[in-house]
């Protein structure tokens, strides 16, 4: 099983700041097969990101992602107030599909 | 606009039985595969099982092997979980989501449903 570890565990930042976090996977992901989901309180989690650097339908250029192997990265420019969230990595490459333990981006 | 519509949840005592059901509507539901994501409230995510668009080829996480039987409609554009013999760990919010692709879930899941929670309680 591939454990995808992401750090930090907290980010708190202010609106226009960049916010980089960390994805890192226990072996390496097959495929570029990693996305990134957003998540609000109270809301089902959001395809921000997949196959490493494709945004999903409707996010906006402020998002980027990068990485490959068993690092990876997602990038928002300028923070926005309604970026701030949870943030989950997954790998969908191989079985059993698993997710990282998210990232909280906050507003300081 | 495709929506994805999960309900089903409930209180259930341990070693009970549940079926929770996502309507899917917008997209040409028997095109997909379909998975269920599970989250307990606080934590993190799980993907439990997932289903091909035929309604075969099942994936099941180890941890509910054995007791969830994920099956579709294809007529009625839903998704069922068959859930028994339930646990305390099993309590979590119910995702159904939408994978890539029609055979398989090797996919990003986009969109999700609003999710349904299961609380397993005496």
């Amino acid at each position: 099983e591939i454990v995808l570890t992401q750090s930090p565990g907290t980010l708190s930042l202010s609106p226009g700041e960049r916010a980089t976090l960390s994805c890192r996977a226990s072996q390496s992901v097959s495929g570029n097969s990693l996305a990134w989901y957003q998540q609000k309180p109270g809301q089902a989690p959001r395809l921000v990101m997949y196959g490493v650097s494709s945004r999903a339908t409707g996010i906006p250029d402020r998002f980027s992602g990068s990485g490959s192997g068993t690092d990876f990265t997602l990038t928002i420019s300028r923070l926005e107030p309604e970026d701030f969230a949870v943030y989950y990595c997954q790998q969908y490459g191989s079985s059993p599909r698993t997710f990282g333990q998210g990232t909280k981006v906050e507003i300081k | 606009e495709v929506q994805l519509l999960a309900s089903g949840g409930g209180l259930i005592q341990p070693g009970g039985s549940l079926r929770l059901s996502c309507a899917a509507s917008g997209f040409s539901f028997s095109s997909y595969a379909m998975s269920w994501v599970r989250q307990i409230p606080g934590k993190g995510l799980e993907l439990v099982s997932a289903v091909t668009g035929r309604g075969d080829g099942p994936y099941y996480a180890d941890s509910v092997k054995g007791r969830f039987t994920v099956s579709r409609d294809n007529s009625q554009n839903t998704l069922y979980l068959q859930m028994k013999s339930l646990r305390a760990d099993d309590a979590a919010v119910y995702y159904c989501a939408k994978c890539g692709s029609s055979d398989s879930c090797y996919s990003p899941l986009d969109p999700w449903g609003q999710g349904t929670l299961v609380t397993v309680s005496s």
